[in-house]
């Protein structure tokens, strides 16, 4: 089945900077990449997404790049704030049915 | 709009008692069903989903059992709680063969003691 990696576990930033959380993933076949937001007590929500035949895409401050030789992808938090404060997963997805997901990377933003 | 409802938000429960989750989406049809278990600090275990009425698929072997009476209604029960249920429950949704997202609802926190 499907492996996805996540690292770092815990990150920690000023507010203003930029977040780079890392997933690599093992199905060669996976074709949808989805990142999630989830804040304390709450279910994930969906903040951007990519599918295979994409490189890059943005979403204001944002962004989710794809690499598929290489099977990782990565999500860029630019100017960071307090609210962006949450745990983010990444998935990976084959076909319609069934996400594997990553194991979650706690951002703080340090005001 | 989609949205998707999860009921109790909080359960506290004795080890050995049944147990009964049910999550509801509004606003689509044939939707896929899914539930997670997340662990305090860990990532999300996929537990059960369902791509129609009736029709069910377990990732995990354990004492928990999913079912779908109706097109839009996923139920997560259990004959017998154990510790090792405690968790954070989520149920989500899909719009199927039309798309990958996964939407979810707003969990139940579940504790077994």
């Amino acid at each position: 089945g499907e492996n996805v990696e996540q690292h770092p576990s815990t990150l920690s930033v000023q507010e203003g900077d930029s977040a780079v959380i890392k997933c690599t993933y093992s199905d060669s076949a996976s074709n949808y990449f989805p990142w999630y937001k989830q804040e304390l007590g709450k279910g994930p929500q969906l903040i951007i997404d990519i599918r295979s035949n994409v490189g890059e895409k943005k979403d204001q401050r944002i962004a989710v790049t794809l690499n598929k030789t290489a099977k990782h992808f990565s999500l860029h938090i630019t100017e960071t704030q307090p609210e962006d404060s949450a745990v983010y997963f990444c998935a990976v997805l084959r076909g319609y049915q069934k996400v594997t997901f990553g194991i979650g990377t706690k951002l703080q933003v340090i005001p | 709009s989609q949205t998707i409802h999860q009921w109790p938000a909080t359960l506290v429960q004795p080890v050995g008692s049944p147990l009964s989750l049910e999550c509801t989406v509004e606003g689509t049809s044939n939707p896929n069903l899914y539930w997670y278990r997340q662990a305090a600090g860990r990532g999300l275990q996929l537990l059960f989903y369902s791509v129609g009425i009736g029709q069910i698929s377990s990732e995990v072997p354990q004492n928990l059992s999913a079912s779908r009476p109706q097109d839009r209604q996923f139920i997560l029960s259990s004959k017998k709680l154990l510790l090792s249920d405690s968790g954070f429950y989520l149920c989500a949704w899909s719009p199927g063969l039309a798309a990958n997202e996964q939407f979810f609802g707003p969990g139940t926190r579940l504790t077994v003691l």
